[in-house]
């Protein structure tokens, strides 16, 4: 079935680095747009960023451009959020999850949202 | 950035009861609306995409319409695995916006 695995959370100092995976099975990996989405402790779910299915195009929240690259490789079945300069905002459940329908260009825009969400990787930024 | 806001925050209701719960766009964002449920420590779940299209497993009692800057989730007759938190998401323009979300609580 369908699935995504998300991992490389844990506890880090401001200022530091970590890199989140996300192991997709199921589907026909190369062929959809992935995003990030987080959710902080006791907080709603913010949508963090998208990736096109060719990897060749991104699209990021305002509070993490320029700190977070989100990258893919088709070949390994595998998302990847690198994040930079962690600041404690950044705190919270990370979840990667894929588009509705394939080849949706939604890193555009005008898509039909995501149908299938990992169980999310937690990453706590402190000092 | 386009806004979503959802109303009520919160909501307590009975199993068997019909419950709605809207979202307004801060702009037209004509039918690119999903709504997701999300349980305590679980990841969430897609239920409506396209405004108003059932994602394939969702029981029939949930329902959704809207387009523009207004939407309505419907649960027709509550259950109590439907006890949980909702969200909307506007897919029209990134940043890809949630709505902040309605607590369904039981009465």
């Amino acid at each position: 079935q369908v699935q995504l695995v998300e991992s490389g959370g844990g506890v880090v100092q401001p200022g530091r680095s970590l890199r989140l995976s996300c192991a997709a099975s199921g589907f026909s990996f190369s062929s959809y747009g992935m995003h990030w989405v987080r959710q902080a402790p006791g907080k709603g779910l913010e949508w963090v960023s998208v990736i096109s299915n060719d990897a060749n195009n991104e699209n990021y929240v305002d509070s993490v451009k320029g700190r977070f690259t989100m990258s893919r490789d088709n070949s390994k079945n595998t998302l990847y959020l690198q994040m930079n300069s962690l600041t404690l905002e950044d705190t919270g459940v990370y979840y990667c999850a894929k588009d509705r329908f394939p080849y949706t260009n939604s890193h555009l825009g005008y898509y039909y949202g995501v149908d299938v969400w990992g169980q999310g990787t937690t990453v706590t930024v402190s000092s | 950035d386009i806004q979503m806001t959802q109303s009520p925050s919160s909501l307590s209701a009975s199993v068997g009861d019909r419950v709605t719960i809207t979202c307004r766009a801060s702009q037209s964002i004509t039918s690119y609306l999903s709504w997701i449920q999300q349980k305590p420590g679980r990841a969430p779940k897609l239920l409506i995409y396209a405004a108003s299209r059932l994602e394939s497993g969702v029981p029939s009692r949930f329902s959704a319409s809207g387009s523009g800057t207004d939407f309505t989730l419907t649960i027709s007759s509550l259950q109590p695995e439907d006890f949980a938190t909702y969200y909307c998401q506007q897919s029209y323009n990134a940043p890809y916006t949630f709505g902040q979300g309605t607590k369904l609580e039981i009465k």
